[in-house]
């Protein structure tokens, strides 16, 4: 299978410990995404890198969430001190640039549920 | 700032049906519009998109035309199948990277 993969699929933490989730994008994509997504709402942009630099984060992002991409492939999400509202569908997409950037499409991965209990 | 609004779900239809799923957008400039799906326990899968102003994105036999005049970017097919049942997320991006969606509809196809 060569599309996105994220581990674990599932992942339930007490409030207050630290989650870690990886993403692989497809191997010749050199852009890479994190998004969000809540119980009844589309998904919602976090991060996004192009190879191992982080070019922008969003306001969602707290002082909480950090995001690496250490050698411009795979990328790891930490949540430190977790809260009940971080409980969501984390998603990860990849895209390769290519092309102009209305042209792009970007692949998601199955994406990692996280309950915080 | 960019915002797309799309209809609320469940839509329920019987096999054969036609289908629309309303959306509407709000951007600065020229965005590029798409249509996402969203099969139980599978990620998010582009369904089809459109780049500029009366081009039409068609696929798996969805099409959805791209209307700058009215904001809009409505999904249809001629007859769904069982199979299509899914969360169908319309979006866009409007020169940057970062892609808004709106909150998803579900559509539920009955045999």
């Amino acid at each position: 299978d060569t599309g996105v993969s994220q581990n674990p699929r599932h992942k339930i933490t007490k409030r207050g410990q630290n989650v870690t989730f990886r993403c692989d994008p497809i191997s010749e994509h050199n852009r890479l995404y994190w998004y969000r997504q809540t119980l009844g709402q589309g998904p919602e942009f976090l991060t996004y890198f192009q190879n191992e630099a982080q070019l922008e984060k969003s306001r969602l992002l707290s002082d909480r969430f950090s995001a690496e991409r250490p050698k411009g492939s795979f990328s790891t999400l930490e949540i430190q001190r977790t809260e009940q509202g971080d409980s969501a569908m984390y998603l990860c997409a990849s895209s390769f640039s290519g092309v102009a950037v209305l042209q792009e499409t970007q692949y998601f991965g199955p994406g990692t549920r996280l309950l915080v209990l | 700032g960019n915002s797309v609004t799309q209809m609320e779900g469940p839509v329920t239809l019987s096999e054969e049906a036609f289908l629309t799923i309303n959306c509407t957008y709000t951007a600065t400039g020229y965005p590029s519009l798409f249509w996402y799906v969203q099969y139980p326990g599978e990620g998010l899968q582009l369904l089809l998109k459109a780049t500029k102003a009366d081009d039409k994105g068609s696929n798996k036999g969805f099409e959805a035309t791209y209307r700058k005049e009215t904001t809009s970017f409505h999904l249809e097919k001629g007859s769904v199948q069982v199979s299509d049942s899914a969360v169908y997320f319309c979006g866009l991006t409007s020169g940057t990277y970062k892609y808004i969606f709106g909150t998803g509809t579900r559509l539920k196809v009955l045999a």
